[in-house]
């Protein structure tokens, strides 16, 4: 079983639409976990991370963390064309202290 | 804040040469860096992580003696490509954090192509 799943995608939504991102992962010890986008080329930048069940907002991010079902996702509202871009989500590993986890990332077209 | 720079930025080398890459946390004492390598169109695959002052630990596959990996102080880690082969090609990337944020702050990456 892969440590955190992401479905690949492309995930297509049209600009203004909300985007819906999601990530199972497998270690229910996790305690962290972070959603990074990446552009092709370029590392990836940390948008958002989340440590406790519930939402977490932080302008037109949220993230939703679910430790029982072991899911987390992220929304963006009001997407733009400048969100297209492959999202991670990343979740530390207990037994290794703070090395991060990373799913293969779902891409991202938001189009205009 | 929590800029980390990598240098090169690209390089090109011939086979069984050895390459450098370097990772600068520059505006914080990075008490961890870790390094990745990412494929076209994969994932980051953690291969070590380095504590300052300590031997790096590299996650299971990856060569220790192929990535030599040097985190001598707080804002610099190093890593050594040994005798790179075409297969080594791919993009580097290295993180840092500090002591008790769980955080991670990714480096530019260094595109390494082996001739």
């Amino acid at each position: 079983q892969k440590e955190v799943e992401q479905n690949s995608g492309p995930l297509s939504v049209p600009e203004g639409a909300i985007a819906s991102l999601n990530c199972t992962y497998s270690d229910r010890g996790s305690q962290s976990f972070f959603w990074y986008r990446q552009y092709s080329g370029k590392s990836p930048e940390l948008i958002m991370f989340i440590y406790s069940n519930g939402d977490k907002e932080d302008g037109r991010f949220t993230a939703q963390l679910n430790k029982a079902s072991q899911y987390v996702s992220l929304l963006i509202r009001d997407s733009q064309p400048s969100d297209s871009a492959t999202y991670l989500c990343a979740v530390n590993r207990p037994q290794a202290g703070t090395a991060l986890i990373f799913g293969k990332g779902t891409t991202l077209s938001v189009s205009s | 804040g929590a800029v980390v720079s990598q240098h090169p930025s690209w390089v090109i080398c011939k086979s069984g040469t050895s390459v450098k890459i370097e990772c600068r946390s520059l505006d914080f004492q990075a008490t961890t860096m870790f390094w990745y390598r990412q494929f076209p169109k994969q994932s980051l695959m953690l291969m070590a992580t380095s504590n300052e002052g300590s031997k790096a630990t590299y996650e299971q596959g990856v060569e220790k003696d192929k990535f030599l990996i040097n985190h001598a102080s707080l804002t610099l880690s190093t890593l050594t490509v040994t005798s790179a082969h075409p297969e080594d090609s791919s993009f580097y990337i290295c993180s840092a954090k500090t002591g008790g944020y769980n955080e991670q702050f990714f480096g530019p990456g260094t595109r390494l192509t082996v001739l």
